[in-house]
């Protein structure tokens, strides 16, 4: 069965500081998919990243990156020089090449993540 | 580019009256389409998910149902409202490829 611990429930750092969110997954598949997706207050979920299990390779988007190592089972989410926009709940999530598409989509419990001015 | 609505955004309705949640997709043909429930406390609950016209599979047995009348909305129903069923519901999106993009979501309240 798959699983997604978020370990950390809250972060609060000042603006300006780096920030790492956690994620840490299980799954029996060779071959399976990780996500991030960011939920601001206004309470839509938006899609970040999707990195399959073949591509190890991290990955970096302006202000974010993401490191993805099979070896701790890890896709760990890092922001850096945090802005207050980025306060949100980041939620990790999981999907197995066996259970794709139509479900098999497990999320983590989420960080709530807090910029401070 | 595609889009996924809901409908209504807010919604406070009494315990017992029937309810009715809209999802359409625009600029895509024949996708899985999904609900979620989100509880207090942030967890993501898989309700129900269609891969096609009037096909609908349940994840949990409750009081609610869904329908698909065309490829691109789908029907999050109830005939009488719990107060349980409050929570922040979300439709949506994949073209069967591991992705899941998400609409806004309907912010309901049964008092």
């Amino acid at each position: 069965a798959q699983k997604v611990t978020q370990a950390q429930t809250e972060i609060s750092v000042v603006e300006k500081e780096d920030v790492t969110l956690d994620c840490v997954y299980e799954t029996r598949d060779t071959t399976y998919y990780l996500f991030w997706y960011k939920q601001p207050p206004s309470g839509e979920l938006v899609f970040l990243i999707r990195r399959n299990s073949f591509d190890e390779q991290n990955e970096i988007s302006g202000r974010y990156s993401w490191n993805f190592q099979k070896s701790t089972s890890s896709f760990n989410f890092t922001i850096t020089a945090s802005q207050v926009v980025d306060s949100a709940v980041y939620f990790c999530a999981l999907s197995e090449d066996s259970g794709g598409g139509a479900d098999g989509l497990t999320f983590g419990k989420g960080t709530h993540l807090i910029i401070q001015p | 580019s595609q889009t996924i609505h809901q409908w209504p955004a807010t919604l406070v309705q009494p315990v017992g009256s029937p309810l009715s949640l809209e999802c359409t997709v625009e600029g895509t043909s024949n996708p899985n389409l999904y609900w979620y429930r989100q509880a207090a406390g942030r967890g993501l609950q898989l309700l129900f998910y269609s891969v096609g016209i009037g096909q609908i599979s349940s994840e949990v047995p409750q009081n609610l149902s869904a329908s698909r009348p065309q490829d691109r909305q789908f029907i999050l129903s109830s005939k009488k409202l719990l107060l349980s069923d409050s929570g922040f519901y979300l439709c949506a999106w994949s073209m069967g490829d591991h992705s899941r993009f998400f609409g806004p979501g309907t912010r309901l309240t049964v008092l």
